[in-house]
């Protein structure tokens, strides 16, 4: 069964600060990673994705397959960051079904 | 294309009553979810479908819940009677393909309060 475990429910830091959003999985194939965000009120939007190896707004992740995990990292957090984020797996073979973990709140104070 | 599109936004009603909660996908899509969002619980899958057909409702929660998408272009989600534990906000989302690494393009939810 697919899983995806985000550990903390918020994590406040202040501007400049780095961040790490944390998110691990278990699946017994090989996944496909996603990191959805959130802003207040506003629908998810997709915020990168492991094969895509992008930089999305000074964000980025990795899939480290050996720790099964897909923490995500900026080195330095902006007030605009400031979001719920939800990092989410999806089977590679199949229909498409988007697993995701229970999400967290990012708070980034001036 | 204006996206997936939900309605109502919002809404409030009593305890026992039915919702209906309207979704529209994107036009080409073939893949339809709706997700349920809890502070407690995080984003939940309840039932997707893909070209009209329910492929996975183990999410649903219960037999007050209920899904159905008559043709490509429309689906709603039904609470009958529904309680104030089904109070969240339920996401519809949809997607290009059935498989593959396509995106899921969420709509704006609908916020219910039930009291």
């Amino acid at each position: 069964a697919q899983r995806v475990t985000q550990p903390e429910k918020l994590l406040s830091v202040f501007k400049g600060a780095p961040v790490e959003l944390k998110c691990n999985y278990s699946y017994s194939g090989s996944p496909e990673l996603f990191w959805y965000v959130q802003y207040s009120r506003q629908r998810l939007q997709l915020l990168l994705r492991h094969i895509s190896r992008e930089s999305i707004k000074g964000f980025t992740a990795d899939l480290n397959k050996g720790e099964t995990s897909f923490h995500l990292k900026k080195p330095f957090a902006q007030e605009e960051d400031s979001a719920m984020y939800y990092c989410a797996l999806k089977r590679n073979t199949g229909f498409q079904k988007l697993v995701f973990g229970t999400g967290t709140r990012l708070l980034v104070s001036p | 294309d204006a996206g997936v599109i939900q309605s109502p936004r919002h809404e409030v009603t009593e305890m026992g009553q039915e919702v209906t909660l309207r979704c529209k996908p994107i036009s080409g899509h073939n893949s339809l979810f709706w997700y349920r969002q809890t502070m407690m619980r995080g984003l939940e899958l309840l039932i997707y479908f893909n070209n009209n057909v329910p492929i996975d409702d183990s999410g649903m929660p219960e037999d007050r819940f209920s899904a159905k998408m008559p043709n490509a272009s429309f689906s709603t989600l039904k609470i009958q009677p529904s309680e104030p534990r089904d109070s969240a906000v339920y996401f519809c989302a949809s997607s290009p393909v059935t498989a593959g690494g396509n995106t899921i393009y969420f709509g704006e939810g609908s916020w219910l309060t039930v009291v």
